[in-house]
């Protein structure tokens, strides 16, 4: 059974400290994603990765970065947490030939 | 920018078929169809896509219109764990990342 997993359930941290969420994928695939979702505006992507050491700004990249050092292992920095970066992230992962993404269960981060 | 239209919420009698359209004009030749769903505090879920032809798997039928430019998801009989907020996606090559509207919010009714 394929399987995304995300470090952390629910996460809580203060204003200014750097947070780390990863994501690990279990079927060797190429693609990785990160998104985050908030009400009323839906998915919005993040940052996405075609390959280790690959990695492309999505649709709202400010405020974060990520790492892909190993084809299974994507992780999600928010060098410096602010309020309105509390939300709810999810990754995902697809196959270069195929057509399913495959998401985490998510992490709900609230930043004070 | 999502590139699909969809009625922002529906409601469905338990056992019967949910039939949820889906409105891409936009599409073209070698473009994609995707339909996921989120259920309450979990991560979205693949349901089906299509390219220009019918398609049916074990959790839904995809019915796409001659011009492309629609396509409704059917849920054969939705039971009330079929309560979700389902996303059309598209026009999408396949291999890129995915844009996510608001989805349709599907309530199945006892």
């Amino acid at each position: 059974d394929v399987k995304v997993t995300q470090s952390s359930r629910y996460l809580v941290k203060r204003t200014g400290e750097k947070v780390f969420l990863e994501c690990v994928q279990d079927m060797d695939h190429e693609n990785m994603f990160w998104y985050r979702q908030d009400p009323g505006l839906g998915l919005r992507l993040i940052y996405f990765s075609y390959d280790v050491k690959m990695k492309e700004k999505g649709d709202i990249p400010e405020g974060y970065s990520v790492s892909r050092e190993k084809k299974e292992r994507f992780s999600l920095i928010l060098e410096s947490a602010s309020t309105n970066q509390t939300s709810m992230y999810l990754c995902a992962s697809l196959s270069h030939l195929g057509h399913t993404q495959y998401f985490g269960p998510g992490t709900r981060l609230t930043v004070l | 920018d999502a590139k699909t239209t969809q009625p922002t919420s529906m409601d469905c009698a338990e056992g019967r078929a949910a039939n949820l359209p889906c409105n891409h004009s936009t599409i073209s030749g070698n473009e994609y169809v995707y339909w996921y769903r989120q259920i309450h505090s979990q991560g979205p879920q693949y349901i089906i896509h299509g390219l220009k032809n019918n398609e049916t798997n074990e959790m839904a039928s995809l019915i796409i219109t001659e011009d492309r430019k629609s396509s409704t998801l059917i849920l054969p009989h939705a039971t009330l764990r079929d309560t979700a907020v389902y996303y059309c996606i598209g026009p999408n090559s396949g291999n890129t990342p995915l844009v996510f509207g608001k989805g349709t919010r599907l309530s199945v009714i006892a």
